[in-house]
């Protein structure tokens, strides 16, 4: 069974805290992705990855940044959390296998995190 | 840039009653189209994924079509049940090197018993 992990359901920071969240698929893909998710606004992207150590910034990467040391492994990083980035963030992962029949690229996402910030 | 758009917003339904959800997006260059779920504070399921070069895709009770030339995606649901009550979102990606996925803002699907 496909599989990525966000390593927290729920989190708590404070208004300017350095917070970290972690994403982990077991599918060797190469494309990973965060977004968010505000009602009303529906999922905006974040930032994506289509390798290890690339990155490119999507649609709304103010002030967000991004690792991916590893292949299965996409970090978020906020640098200083404020209020306006409580949100529900949302990972992704998805193969850039190209192939004849043009199978692949299908995208499966983890369980989410819903961040507040106070 | 493409944009993605379903409607309507909201639909409820009794239980039983077969229905479509409705997705259109404005640039045709998409490599695939895919129909995710997402219940109440939860994550997204993929349902069902068609590729651009396909009409359609069926599991079980879902069936999803899809016409480039139109720009426009249906997703079918039969004998609905209380449990499809969910929001329903579809996507579409880009070809290599465009992998990302834009969303529509998805229905709000309510099985009434």
């Amino acid at each position: 069974d496909v599989k990525v992990t966000q390593s927290s359901r729920y989190l708590v920071k404070r208004t300017g805290e350095k917070v970290f969240l972690e994403c982990v698929q077991d599918m060797d893909h190469e494309n990973m992705f965060w977004y968010r998710q505000d009602p009303g606004l529906g999922l905006r992207l974040i930032y994506f990855s289509y390798d290890v150590k690339m990155k490119e910034k999507g649609d709304i990467p103010e002030g967000y940044s991004v690792s991916r040391e590893k292949k299965e492994r996409f970090s978020l990083i906020l640098e200083s959390a404020s209020t306006n980035q409580t949100s529900m963030y949302l990972c992704a992962s998805s193969s850039s296998i190209w192939d004849r029949e043009g199978s692949g690229t299908e995208a499966f996402f983890g369980q989410g995190t819903r961040l507040t910030v106070v | 840039k493409q944009e993605v758009t379903q409607i309507p917003a909201a639909l409820s339904v009794p239980e039983g009653e077969n229905l479509v959800l409705n997705c259109s997006f404005t640039d045709s260059a998409i490599y695939n189209l895919q129909w995710f779920r997402q219940d109440p504070g939860k994550g997204l399921t993929s349902l069902l994924l068609i590729q651009s070069s396909q009409r359609e895709q069926t599991s079980g009770r879902l069936n999803a079509s899809l016409d480039k030339s139109s720009g426009r995606s249906t997703l079918y649901i039969a004998a609905s049940q209380p449990g499809d009550s969910a929001t329903y979102l579809c996507a579409v990606t880009g070809y290599f090197g465009n992998e990302k996925l834009t969303f529509g803002t998805g229905t709000r699907l309510t099985i009434i018993p």
